[in-house]
C-alpha cells in the first residue's frame, strides 16, 4: 500500500529560528510531491510542486527538496514567524492514467512559532 | 475570484438524517474533489469529478453521493447519516489532473449525533 509518512508530528521552535520537516513516501513510481500549509480551522492551501526530476523548489522562505532514489523529502522554513504555525502537510501524486486519483496523504506536521 | 467556497462551515445532524454540502468555484476547474480529514488520518478522497457529468469513486465513498451538472458545482451527499461521518469535510479544485495545484475550500464541520 503507498505510504506518506511525516516527522516529527508536532515540533515548536522560537520565532526567527530555522527548521527542517521530513516526509518519507513508498509511492513508486510517482509523479510529483506537494506540500501544503493548512492553518486551524482553514483549507489547506499549496507551497511547492515538484515532479520526480526536481530536487529543489522555493517558495519565499520554504525550500522543498526531493531526493527520488531515497525516497524522501524535507521541508525547509527560513527565518520561522508566528504566522508559520501551522500543520504542514506531504502529497505525493503516483504516475496514473486519465480518471485515476490516487493522491497520498500524509498525516501532516504541526508546527508552533512561539515569540 | 472567490476561489472554492462551501457551505454550510458547521452542521450537525441526527443518525439517519440527509443532507447535502455544497461546494462551488468560480475558476473555471474541470476537476473537483471531495475529502475528509479526521484527527491522526491524511486526507482521503470520497468522489472526484473530471469535469461535468462525470463522476467517479475515491478512497472512501460509501454512504456519499455525488453529481457534477454543471463545471462550477460539485455538491456532496449524505444519503443516511452514521456517527462515523463525523468529520470535516474539504471541497478541492485544480485546471486539470496531473500535477496541478488544487485549491481547497475553508471546509464544513460535521457532527452526526
Amino acid at each position: 500500500k503507498n505510504q506518506v509518512e511525516q516527522s516529527p508530528q508536532s515540533l515548536i521552535i522560537l520565532e526567527g529560528k530555522n527548521c527542517t520537516l521530513q516526509c518519507n513516501y513508498t509511492v513508486s513510481p510517482f509523479s510529483n510531491l506537494r506540500w501544503y500549509k493548512q492553518d486551524t480551522g482553514r483549507g489547506p492551501v499549496s507551497l511547492t510542486i515538484m515532479t520526480f526530476s526536481e530536487n529543489t523548489k522555493s517558495n519565499g522562505r520554504y525550500t522543498a527538496t526531493l531526493d527520488a532514489d531515497t525516497k524522501q523529502s524535507s521541508l525547509h522554513i527560513t527565518a520561522s514567524q508566528l504566522s508559520d504555525s501551522a500543520s504542514y502537510i506531504c502529497v505525493v501524486s503516483p504516475i496514473s492514467n486519465f480518471g485515476n486519483e490516487k493522491l497520498t496523504f500524509g498525516t501532516g506536521t504541526r508546527l508552533t512559532i512561539i515569540p | 475570484n472567490a476561489g472554492v467556497t462551501q457551505t454550510p462551515k458547521f452542521q450537525v445532524l441526527k443518525t439517519g438524517q440527509s443532507m447535502t454540502l455544497q461546494c462551488a468555484q468560480d475558476m473555471n476547474h474541470e476537476y473537483m474533489s471531495w475529502y475528509r480529514q479526521d484527527p491522526g488520518m491524511g486526507l482521503r478522497l470520497i468522489h472526484y469529478s473530471v469535469g461535468a457529468g462525470i463522476t467517479d469513486q475515491g478512497e472512501v465513498p460509501n454512504g456519499y453521493n455525488v453529481s457534477r451538472s454543471t463545471t462550477e458545482d460539485f455538491p456532496l451527499r449524505l444519503l443516511s447519516a452514521a456517527p462515523s461521518q463525523t468529520s470535516v469535510y474539504f471541497c478541492a479544485s485544480s485546471y486539470s489532473w496531473a500535477g496541478e495545484t488544487q485549491y481547497f475550500g475553508p471546509g464544513t464541520r460535521l457532527l452526526v449525533l
